[in-house]
């Protein structure tokens, strides 16, 4: 009965090849996101969806495609995979609250490491 | 969203109350403080969170400053499994989706 759970656990492949990470919450959240953790351990946000919708996109290079076929999943590809790409990738998802109100917190999953060799 | 500043490591004994600190003094009025912790190869977990008044739940407490620009992360009886990087986090409400991670406070908790 795992909130957020994410495949694979471990993605090692070699450079300009494409992959995809998958992501599904049971939660019944209406918002996901991906974020991106380097070698130096900050943790940074890449996408969001809101019912489907992308609502923050920040600066990710075009070579990462986050799709979302419905409101329990967000999927991310990768095209032509570069040595720099390599890092945990982590899913999360949440439920937005209306306007004035918090947001609820943010559930992860247990992340993607990804190696590019 | 308000920068915070935290202590790059700390260490408490098992059993012993563990105070982590956060400064957020450019917090504004309708921006909440959220705890998460991060235990090594795990996702970020959600601790608790507050507005104006000390909170408490079954994981921890949150002591806020009167004048909200510091904030007390309690964790009353540490463990060995509370050792993580801990991240204190300023965030409006209503539509903001962004949440913004720094450096944290990492825990160590000896035996």
């Amino acid at each position: 009965d795992t909130a957020v759970s994410q495949t694979p656990k471990y993605l090692v492949t070699q450079m300009g090849n494409d992959k995809s990470i998958k992501c599904e919450q049971n939660l019944g959240h209406d918002t996901m996101y991906w974020y991106k953790q380097d070698s130096k351990k900050f943790l940074k946000i890449m996408f969001s969806y809101n019912n489907k919708e992308l609502i923050i996109n920040e600066t990710v290079p075009n070579r990462f495609s986050p799709k979302s076929p419905d409101k329990a999943h967000l999927n991310l590809h990768i095209n032509s995979l570069e040595l720099g790409d390599s890092a945990v990738y982590f899913c999360a998802s949440s439920q937005v609250a209306g306007a004035s109100s918090y947001n609820s917190p943010l559930h992860f999953g247990n992340g993607t490491r990804l190696t590019v060799t | 969203d308000a920068k915070t500043t935290q202590p790059p490591s700390m260490d408490c004994a098992e059993g012993r109350a563990a105070n982590l600190p956060c400064n957020h003094s450019t917090i504004s009025g309708n921006e909440y403080v959220y705890w998460y912790r991060q235990i090594h190869s795990q996702g970020p977990q959600y601790i608790i969170h507050g507005l104006k008044n000390n909170e408490t739940n079954e994981m921890a407490s949150l002591i806020i400053t009167e004048d909200r620009k510091s904030s007390t992360l309690i964790l009353p009886h540490a463990t060995l499994r509370d050792t993580a990087v801990y991240y204190c986090i300023v965030r409006a409400g209503g539509s903001n989706y962004k949440l913004t991670f720094g450096k944290g406070t990492l825990l160590t908790v000896n035996p």
